[in-house]
């Protein structure tokens, strides 16, 4: 059974950083695509970031290009998501989702599993 | 960027048909994946590849995809269905994932 299991949130200030990390198991996690996700409060699903298996190919949502960093540890089955210049707007339930391309796979892409998600909230 | 458009809400009698829209530039030629996520539950994938459904998605399950508009259709509406209701494509031009605002389905 795919587990994924977030943690790192928490109440941080603007301007502070945080570091989500994601650990995976019940699956081969080197050879899939991973992705953060993110739902502020009563709002509709965001795509934050994705990195491909081989941490070859590396994507962000405009709302946090050059602010949050993605990576995985595919040693320890990790996936992380290092968030600097922290916004009040970036306050939000941040889901680790698998997607089922990767591999080397050619498929068109989409979230196969979810984690529950690790809450941070962004306020002085 | 590619922009999905979804209505914020569809009302259903038990045992209706829900119709839940995805309205998008040409979604008709991309792939599209829906998920449903109930009060305090992460999603989960209901519909990928338009029409497809995951192990243990019931057949009252089913989507299709043309022109403008992509849609998601529930039979035989239950109770247990009430959720928000996602659907999603990649937009291969800028390797994004994009996610419609969401539909609560609402069941009277």
């Amino acid at each position: 059974e795919v587990q994924l299991v977030e943690s790192g949130g928490g109440l941080v200030q603007p301007g502070r950083s945080l570091r989500l990390s994601c650990a995976a198991s019940g699956f081969n996690f080197y050879d899939y695509d991973m992705h953060w996700v993110r739902q502020a409060p009563g709002k509709g699903l965001e795509w934050v970031s994705s990195i491909s298996w081989n941490s070859g190919n590396i994507g962000y949502a405009d709302s946090v290009k050059g602010r949050f960093t993605i990576s995985r540890d595919n040693a320890k089955n990790s996936l992380f998501l290092q968030m600097n210049s922290l916004r009040v707007e970036d306050t939000a339930l941040y889901y680790c989702a698998k997607d089922i391309s990767g591999g080397g796979r050619v498929v068109v892409p989409y979230f196969d599993n979810w984690g529950q998600g690790t809450l941070v909230t962004v306020s002085s | 960027s590619y922009v999905l458009t979804q209505p914020p809400s569809v009302s259903v009698a038990p045992g209706k048909t829900a119709r839940i829209t995805c309205g998008g530039n040409n979604i008709g030629t991309k792939s599209v994946h829906w998920y449903l996520q109930k009060t305090g539950q992460a999603p989960v994938l209901v519909i990928y590849y338009d029409d497809d459904r995951p192990s243990g998605i019931p057949e009252r399950f089913s989507g299709s995809n043309s022109g403008n508009t992509a849609t998601l259709t529930i039979s035989r509406v239950e109770a247990g269905d009430e959720a928000d209701y996602y659907c999603q494509v990649w937009d291969s031009s800028s390797d994004h994932r994009v996610f419609g605002g969401g539909t609560k389905l609402t069941v009277l």
